[in-house]
């Protein structure tokens, strides 16, 4: 699977966009983009994924670039819930379905 | 909530003992995935079964084992436990083994404490 690079901290007032970018340079063309989230400890959260086309779905937007070698991922009107640590993940669709996670983005959202 | 149950939420034990940690997943998922996430470590893949059988191993010690039931609930056994082996454990489940886009959905995790 591909590596993924993030910043490793952000912050974002509440109620505004959160955009959290992902770097994927060797991404190849059967990998998807998946992002999830962690809350303080708690289980992983699976936000969205897509190929290469923009998705959206009622927690977030992702945006891939069309050579697929970035995407960012958008909180559209972030809450103080939203803290967490943001994974950017990219995967083959064959060989199993292992998630390998690196190091994330630490999202802070403030008041 | 994932739907995905995990058990127990705490567990503390001494060095050298077994454990084991139980999963249920989410109704009419096949496959369950366990991860390790430690402070130095990270969330790390350890093994995944799908419908009752081994699909997939990640770095997974040899201490440490698991299954797929019939019911299709799962145990991840560790024994001879050390010190490093403290961290919290996940299980996840999806409804394939692999193929286009079968998103995961984590349980609470049990944190174990080894002492």
């Amino acid at each position: 699977d591909a590596k993924t690079t993030q910043p490793p901290s952000m912050d974002c007032a509440e109620g505004r966009a959160a955009n959290l970018p992902c770097n994927h340079s060797t991404i190849s063309g059967n990998e998807y983009v998946y992002w999830y989230r962690q809350i303080h400890s708690q289980g992983p959260q699976y936000i969205i994924h897509g190929l290469k086309n923009n998705e959206t779905n009622e927690m977030a937007s992702l945006i891939i670039t069309e050579d697929r070698k970035s995407s960012t991922l958008i909180l559209p009107h972030a809450t103080l819930r939203d803290t967490a640590v943001y994974y950017c993940i990219v995967r083959a669709t064959g060989g199993g379905n292992k998630l390998t996670f690196g190091t994330g983005t630490q999202l802070k959202v403030e008041l | 909530d994932s739907g995905v149950t995990q058990t127990p939420k705490h567990l503390i034990t001494a060095t050298g003992q077994r454990v084991t940690l139980r999963c249920s997943p989410r109704s009419g998922d096949l496959s369950v995935y366990w991860y390790q996430q430690s402070l130095d470590q990270g969330l790390q893949f350890l093994i995944q079964y799908y419908n009752g059988e081994e699909r997939a191993k990640g770095n997974i010690l040899e201490r440490f084992s698991a299954q797929q039931f019939p019911d299709l609930h799962s145990e991840l056994n560790l024994s001879s436990l050390e010190l490093g082996d403290s961290a919290l454990y996940f299980c996840a489940s999806s409804v394939a083994a692999s193929g286009r886009s079968y998103e995961q959905y984590f349980g609470p995790g049990t944190r174990l404490t080894v002492t």
